[in-house]
């Protein structure tokens, strides 16, 4: 699996847009991005991921740049509920393994 | 449908007890994995299944075995418990191969090794 980069904290305000960025440099063509968080001590939670096209469903939106070394997660109206650790990684189709790094710690403050 | 099931979720074992941590999953998933994570850490990748009868390393092997009974299930054993094993361990599935999805976790075994 590709490695990624992520920084190890932001802040947002409540109600703005969350900006979450990723670099996955080594990313091979037939391997995709993906995001989870988690929130304290629960298991990781999947939120999306893509291709090389951007990608939107009910909780964010995914934005992958044109050379897919880089990616933008995108919680449009942040709430306190979103506060948590948010997790990219980039992983194939015709293989198991499933790697982490450190995460990026999303606060959202009032 | 429940998805990942762990147990225990909480255990207290004694330095060199042995034990093993059971995981099933109902979603016909082939890929299974078993992460620890430790306080302040990411998830940690121990082992993992692409496919019943196939078990690989993960980064962090060392003090732990498995077994993928059987297409839903994969066990996480340790032989003789160690302290710096005291963590939250978390169990994962999904599908791979033609079709890419998301992985799914359990909520986790809380161990601590006195």
């Amino acid at each position: 699996d590709a490695k990624t980069t992520q920084p190890t904290s932001m802040d947002c305000a409540e109600g703005r847009a969350a900006n979450l960025p990723c670099n996955h440099s080594t990313i091979s063509g037939n391997e995709y991005v993906y995001w989870y968080r988690q929130i304290h001590s629960q298991g990781p939670q999947y939120i999306i991921h893509g291709l090389k096209n951007n990608e939107t469903n009910e909780m964010a939106s995914l934005i992958i740049t044109e050379d897919r070394k880089s990616s933008t997660l995108i919680l449009p109206h942040a709430t306190l509920r979103d506060t948590a650790v948010y997790y990219c990684i980039v992983t194939g189709t015709s293989y198991g393994k499933l790697t982490f790094g450190q995460g990026t710690i999303l606060t959202v403050h009032p | 449908n429940a998805g990942v099931t762990q147990t225990p979720k909480f255990q207290v074992l004694k330095t060199g007890q042995s034990m093993t941590l059971q995981c099933a999953q109902d979603m016909n998933h082939n890929s299974m994995y078993w992460y620890r994570q430790d306080p302040g850490m990411g998830l940690r990748l121990i082992y993992y299944s692409a496919s019943e009868g196939t078990t690989d390393k993960g980064e962090v092997p060392n003090g732990y075995n498995v077994s993928r009974l059987n297409k839903r299930e994969f066990s996480l054993r340790l032989e003789s418990a160690a302290p710096s094993q005291t963590s939250v361990y978390f169990c994962a599935s999904r599908k791979t191969g033609t079709m890419n999805t998301e992985a799914f976790f359990g909520q986790g075994t809380r161990l601590t090794v006195v």
